[in-house]
């Protein structure tokens, strides 16, 4: 049974800090994962897609990796600004539409 | 081009009662899945419908809940004689087919509340 962790959950750094987010996933056998961010009240966007075949991706400030022989994968935040306080969410694609979702970071960027 | 629209944004209901959630996709979409996140938790799958069918149910508790998606109209996620583990966030998410390639575009949630 695949199982998604985030770490840490919480995390908090100064204004313009590069950072790194973690997930880890039990079962090498995805399909993909995504990377979301989840705004308090607000619904859920997604950030990156990076398939099993690819082992990363990038848009703007932000770039995510995978390692899927070692389970891992991580969001890389570059020069964070109080915007990016959020809480990031990582969902392994354990089949062509089942998402299996970690807890989440909550990050807070303080200005 | 609208995005995936769920209503209402809260529900309260009291113990017993009924909670009907309904979500719209994405235009163009005919794929919709609907996810609920306990307070601290992270999301679980629940159902993946596509018009008219119930693809996938694995997720989502045998006993008073159903969902479903009519060929017009929104889906539909009810919960019969709701109890207070049922308060949570339901998310809805739509994507244009089925596939590994496919991102899934997700509604705001609908926050339930059972008193």
């Amino acid at each position: 049974k695949q199982e998604v962790t985030q770490i840490p959950a919480a995390l908090s750094v100064p204004e313009g800090e590069n950072l790194v987010l973690n997930c880890s996933f039990t079962d090498s056998a995805i399909y993909n994962l995504q990377w979301f961010r989840q705004d308090p009240g607000k619904g859920l966007t997604s950030l990156l897609l990076i398939q099993s075949s690819q082992r990363e991706q990038t848009s703007g400030r932000l770039n995510a990796s995978l390692d899927k022989s070692s389970g891992r994968s991580t969001l890389y935040i570059a020069a964070s600004q109080p915007g990016d306080s959020a809480t990031y969410l990582c969902a392994v694609g354990d089949s062509n539409y089942q998402l299996i979702w970690g807890a989440g970071t909550k990050l807070i960027i303080k200005p | 081009n609208a995005g995936v629209m769920q209503n209402p944004r809260h529900l309260v209901r009291r113990r017993g009662q009924e909670a009907r959630l309904r979500c719209s996709p994405m235009k163009g979409h005919s794929h919709v899945y609907w996810y609920r996140q306990l307070p601290e938790e992270g999301l679980k799958f629940m159902v993946y419908l596509q018009k008219e069918n119930i693809i996938d149910e694995s997720g989502m508790p045998k006993e008073r809940f159903s969902a479903e998606f009519p060929k017009e109209g929104p889906s539909i996620l009810r919960i019969q004689q709701v109890v207070r583990g049922d308060s949570a966030a339901y998310f809805c998410a739509s994507s244009p087919e089925q596939g590994y390639n496919q991102p899934q575009h997700f509604g705001d949630g609908t926050r339930l509340s059972i008193l």
